[in-house]
């Protein structure tokens, strides 16, 4: 089963507009969510996380958003910019205990000029 | 510390041939992942070390997987009788226990089964 879904394979977006990338997860268990970045022949990049106890959370262009009741959590990119493109997963983990990771399918951002 | 290196990066190897990879961790960080991605699929878990101690393994990793990180340092992935279906890229982790934002990912060795 899969217990974190990010439903959209893949979004095009003007430099400079807002990516809104999302993500959907079922296990309740789940208290910490991250997203992260690949590029191409790289491991992912931790970009930003959000604890349960939140409802966003906000680094410079990126901002999480978790809605807890909707089981759902999106990631904003604004300003984007043509290095924004890559392939974006979320994962969602729980804190105590091995605190492994679970990763949705990914979506390829493209950032177009 | 340059962050988690993995070797080799890339693999290629017949099939029932055994291959090994190696994961050298961040120097500080006490727990060590395996991770597999195959294509269009986020990566999944598979095993998970604190210090030299094997505390979990998925029911993905099969009996001809096998993991060790003696003295608690790198770690190794070894797969024996290689099938096809396990050509995936194969990633390394690291952490300090009690931060899950402390993980840092290796680069990977790409594994392909012919």
């Amino acid at each position: 089963d899969q217990q974190v879904k990010q439903n959209s394979p893949s979004l095009s977006v003007q430099e400079g507009r807002i990516s809104i990338l999302n993500c959907d997860y079922t296990n309740s268990m789940f208290d910490y969510f991250l997203w992260y970045k690949k590029y191409p022949a790289e491991g992912p990049t931790f970009l930003i996380s959000i604890s349960s106890i939140k409802d966003k959370n906000e680094d410079g262009r990126f901002t999480v958003f978790l809605n807890k009741s909707a089981k759902h959590l999106s990631l904003h990119i604004v300003p984007s910019q043509p290095g924004d493109s890559a392939v974006y997963f979320c994962a969602a983990s729980a804190i105590q205990g091995a605190q492994k990771l679970v990763f949705g399918q990914g979506t390829r951002l493209t950032i177009n000029p | 510390d340059t962050g988690v290196s993995q070797d080799p990066r890339h693999k290629i190897t017949k099939r029932g041939q055994n291959v090994t990879f190696r994961c050298d961790p961040i120097s500080e960080h006490n727990r060590l992942y395996w991770y597999r991605q195959t294509l269009g699929q986020g990566p999944e878990f598979l095993t998970y070390f604190q210090n030299e101690a094997q505390l979990e393994k998925s029911r993905l990793l099969s009996d001809r997987f096998s993991a060790e990180r003696p003295k608690g340092s790198f770690s190794t992935l070894e797969i024996q009788r290689t099938e096809q279906g396990d050509s995936a890229m194969y990633l390394c982790a690291s952490s300090f226990s009690l931060r899950v934002t402390g993980y840092t990912f290796g680069s990977g060795t790409r594994l392909t089964v012919v």
